[in-house]
Formats: C-alpha cells, sequence, structure tokens
C-alpha cells in the first residue's frame, strides 16, 4: 500500500532555531501534500496545501514566512518553521494522496513529527 | 462551512464488548469519509474509506456506516481487545470538493480494559 513516510519523528531544539520536517511519498507521486498541526487533546487543523511546482496555499492564520513549504519534486515536500518559538511547539503530520487514483483512494498519512522549542 | 462533530469524546470498555462510535458533519454534501486510528503521539493509521454512494463499508471486526442525508456515520467495533486502545478520528473532505485536505474531529479516545 502507499507509504507516506516523514522525518524527523521527534526534535527538540531551543527558541530561534530553524527547523526543517520533510514529508516523502515513497512509492507513488503525490501532486499534492498537505501539513497538519495538532496540539494536545485537540484535533488536526490544516495549516497549508503542498502544491508541487507552485507557491504553497496556506490556511488563515497561518504565517507563509515562518512556515515555510518547499515541494520541489512529486515524492517530496518540506516544511520549515523558521525562528521556531515555544508556541511552535506541537505535533506536525503530512499526508498525501496517489494522484492519478481518484476519490477511491484514501489519504495516507505520514507518522508526524513532534516538535518541542525550549 | 464544515463542521465535524465526535460522540463520546472519551469511552472505556472491558475486553469483548461491542461498541459504536459516532461522528456528524454539517454538510452532507461530501465525496467520501475516512475513519483513522491515532496512537498517542503517533501519525495516522487509515481504517475505512467510505465513498458517497456507499453506506458501508467493513474490515475485519470494523464496520463503518454513512447516513450523508443525516450527516451521520459510525464506527462499529466487534469484540473489542486492548490493542483497540487508541484514538478514533473521523474526516471528511470540505463539502463539494475532491482532492483536497480533510477536516477531523476532535476524535474518540478508546480505552479497552483486559
Amino acid at each position: 500500500g502507499a507509504v507516506v513516510s516523514q522525518h524527523p519523528s521527534w526534535v527538540i531544539c531551543k527558541s530561534g532555531t530553524s527547523v526543517k520536517i520533510e514529508c516523502r511519498s515513497l512509492d507513488f507521486q503525490a501532486t499534492t501534500m498537505f501539513w497538519y498541526r495538532q496540539f494536545p487533546k485537540q484535533s488536526l487543523m490544516l495549516m497549508a496545501t503542498s502544491n508541487e511546482g507552485s507557491k504553497a496555499t496556506y490556511e488563515q492564520g497561518v504565517e507563509k514566512d515562518k512556515f515555510l513549504i518547499n515541494h520541489a519534486s512529486l515524492t517530496l515536500s518540506t516544511l520549515t518553521v523558521t525562528s521556531a518559538h515555544p508556541e511552535d511547539s506541537s505535533f506536525y503530520i503530512c499526508s498525501a494522496r496517489p494522484w492519478d487514483r481518484g476519490q477511491v483512494e484514501p489519504q495516507h498519512f505520514g507518522d508526524g513529527t513532534r516538535l518541542s522549542i525550549l | 462551512k464544515q463542521e465535524v462533530t465526535q460522540i463520546p469524546a472519551a469511552l472505556s470498555v472491558p475486553e469483548g464488548e461491542n461498541l459504536v462510535l459516532n461522528c456528524s458533519f454539517t454538510d452532507s454534501a461530501i465525496y467520501n469519509l475516512q475513519w483513522f486510528r491515532q496512537d498517542p503521539g503517533k501519525g495516522l493509521t487509515s481504517l475505512l474509506l467510505i465513498q458517497s454512494s456507499q453506506r458501508e463499508q467493513t474490515s475485519g471486526r470494523l464496520n463503518a456506516s454513512l447516513d450523508k442525508s443525516s450527516g451521520r456515520s459510525t464506527l462499529y467495533i466487534a469484540a473489542s481487545q486492548p490493542g483497540d486502545s487508541a484514538t478514533y478520528l473521523c474526516a471528511v473532505p470540505p463539502a463539494n470538493q475532491a482532492g483536497t485536505a480533510l477536516i477531523f474531529g476532535k476524535g474518540t479516545t478508546l480505552s479497552v480494559s483486559s
């Protein structure tokens, strides 16, 4: 089945550091990937839609200059949290769906990245 | 704007019991509905995907139903086991949109005791 790999799984770093998270589709191509954020005991909330070869689309309230998204190939999207602060600590999850399999294919999610900013 | 609600927020049952998790959504114009499982600190595992034209899907001890007109879905777990303990999430795409990001409920946290 379709697999989405997310790396790293856990990051602890100092305030002001920039952190890059990778999301890869291992056995399929994805023109679109999605980035979500999940705070404790809350549901997943969409942050942005990553589009291969073009600019990402951000949800209202998400700072595009702080959360940089690059979708340079059909199998890789990266999310960079720039100058991270403690309030950015959260669980970040990406998802993708094989572009050529229509609506019958469910979305596949990475295992998430736990980001802790000290 | 589509909203997804899951009831109950938490559920504790003894091993072997059958149980039902509920999901409701405000706009019935959806293309599909998906149920996920999330273990603590982990990502999501897709359990079942129901297309808008379907009324139910089954996988092993899991059965998900969909009633679009009433904006409801249920996830039925038969003969629950301690390994079923996790948070179960229901998600739908925005109304009248396909191939987009999903809108999630807050989930039901299930605890099955042995």
